[in-house]
């Protein structure tokens, strides 16, 4: 079974609006962190976001927050206010703290393109 | 503070040769992962080490693929007889701790077989 499943395989948003990208997650762990990583065509991997899963707010940075939905076990990524450098690949990544070494799990991702 | 650095950026092996890929993680940080990212594919989990010591292969595949810490000097992923199924884009991710902490990665080395 996916343990981190990222179900649009691309998305578009006008340039200046709000758009979310999804992410489920599968794990019996009561303590992980989720990451949502931005891969632009140059290809480097760009931290955004982290949430603990004890985190009792849901984690923001900048335009980017993270929609945390524990019992749902989604953590969508939103972003606001979109710019043309938003246009990238996004993955959603999982580490589990216990019976692991701490590794991330990524999902297959999302191609965002922002249109002028 | 530097960043992770990995060398080199660009790799072309032909079929039968080594590829060494490095990977100097951010200052204070002494633990690295190497990730594997095929085309169109998430990132992919392969090794786990600390200064000298290899926490976690089970992402390795069992022949050919090697990965070192040394004391002094860069984290080093070895591909011995490379196939072209090898060809794919190696990350270098560090973090100070090893569960808490985020991974910060390095730009990758982009290995091509012929």
């Amino acid at each position: 079974a996916q343990k981190i499943t990222q179900t649009q395989p691309g998305m578009f948003v006008q340039e200046k609006e709000a758009v979310t990208l999804d992410c489920t997650y599968d794990t019996s762990d009561p303590s992980y962190g989720l990451f949502w990583y931005k891969q632009p065509s140059s290809g480097e991997m760009i931290f955004l976001i982290y949430q603990g899963s004890y985190d009792q707010q849901n984690a923001t940075e900048g335009r980017y927050s993270l929609n945390f939905q524990k019992a749902r076990k989604s953590a969508n990524l939103v972003i606001s206010a979109s710019q043309l450098g938003d246009s990238a690949m996004y993955f959603c990544a999982m580490r589990e703290a216990g019976g692991s070494q701490g590794n991330l799990i990524f999902g297959k991702g999302t191609k965002l393109s922002v249109k002028p | 503070n530097a960043g992770v650095m990995q060398n080199p950026r660009h790799l072309v092996r032909r079929r039968g040769q080594e590829a060494r890929l490095r990977c100097s993680p951010m200052k204070g940080h002494s633990h690295v992962y190497w990730y594997r990212q095929l085309p169109e594919e998430g990132l992919k989990f392969m090794v786990y080490l600390q200064k000298e010591n290899i926490i976690d292969e089970s992402g390795m595949p069992k022949e050919r693929f090697s990965a070192e810490f040394p004391k002094e000097g860069p984290s080093i992923l070895r591909i011995q007889q490379v196939v072209r199924g090898d060809s794919a884009a190696y990350f270098c991710a560090s973090s100070p701790q090893r569960v808490v902490d985020t991974q910060y990665f390095g730009p990758g080395t982009r290995l091509t077989v012929l």
